[in-house]
């Protein structure tokens, strides 16, 4: 595609369920990124890729986050056991890779924990 | 559409005027800038980027400034149009090994007619 996609746009649940958000990087983008922006914050980093690995989980906030990365393209964040204060936009960002810095964001997934 | 930030920072301006958004960064040490605009609803577009190394970078109607002795970075925006009314958020890479960008809090950019 031309741009980053994100999947799904828009995600309701219920406290204590999990959830999976997908992100499909640009095509031949070797990096990827995670970033959550809660209402009436800026961007807050979780993760970063290269490749399937993960050099930086460092802003993942609990254990109940995670994410993956496969065949060097997708990538899927699980929240495990939601709660209410995980509900933000989850936006998903890729790049050419190292030192090609440029990020090129995808439109975000809307999670509203109930 | 929702809305990216409540308490955000806010500039009005003259449609046909220039505008200039600042930032202030944290990082000495940062390497890398960019700009992002946000309209409501939407992810985050990439607009300009700097290295540490240049002063000003020009675009297409922007123009990215960056004064390291202050730690300060801003965006001018020439004839501003309606649809450059978004959110604008500046962000840093902190280091050359870091690949994350720390992101500013973000300023509203109205346009009016």
């Amino acid at each position: 595609g031309a741009g980053v996609s994100q999947s799904p746009s828009n995600k309701v649940t219920e406290k204590g369920k999990d959830v999976e958000l997908r992100c499909d990087p640009i095509s031949g983008h070797t990096a990827l990124y995670w970033y959550r922006q809660s209402l009436g914050q800026g961007l807050e980093f979780l993760i970063y890729f290269q490749g399937n690995s993960a050099p930086d989980k460092s802003g993942l906030p609990s254990d109940r986050f995670s994410a993956e990365r496969t065949g060097g393209s997708v990538s899927t964040l699980t929240i495990q056991r939601t709660q209410q204060e995980d509900s933000a936009v989850y936006l998903c960002a890729s790049s050419l890779g190292l030192h090609q810095e440029t990020q090129y964001f995808g439109p975000g997934t809307r999670l509203l924990v109930l | 559409g929702e809305s990216v930030g409540l308490h955000l920072p806010t500039l009005s301006v003259q449609e046909g005027d220039n505008s200039i958004i600042n930032c202030a960064y944290s990082n000495s040490a940062s390497d890398y800038f960019i700009w992002y605009k946000q309209e409501s609803g939407k992810g985050p577009q990439f607009i300009i980027d700097i290295r540490s190394n240049m002063d000003k970078r020009q675009g297409q109607r922007v123009t990215v400034l960056l004064n390291k002795t202050v730690k300060h970075l801003s965006l001018q925006i020439a004839a501003t149009q309606p649809g450059d009314s978004a959110v604008y958020f500046c962000a840093e890479r902190e280091d050359q090994g870091a690949q994350k960008l720390v992101f500013g809090q973000g300023t509203r950019l109205t346009i009016n007619p």
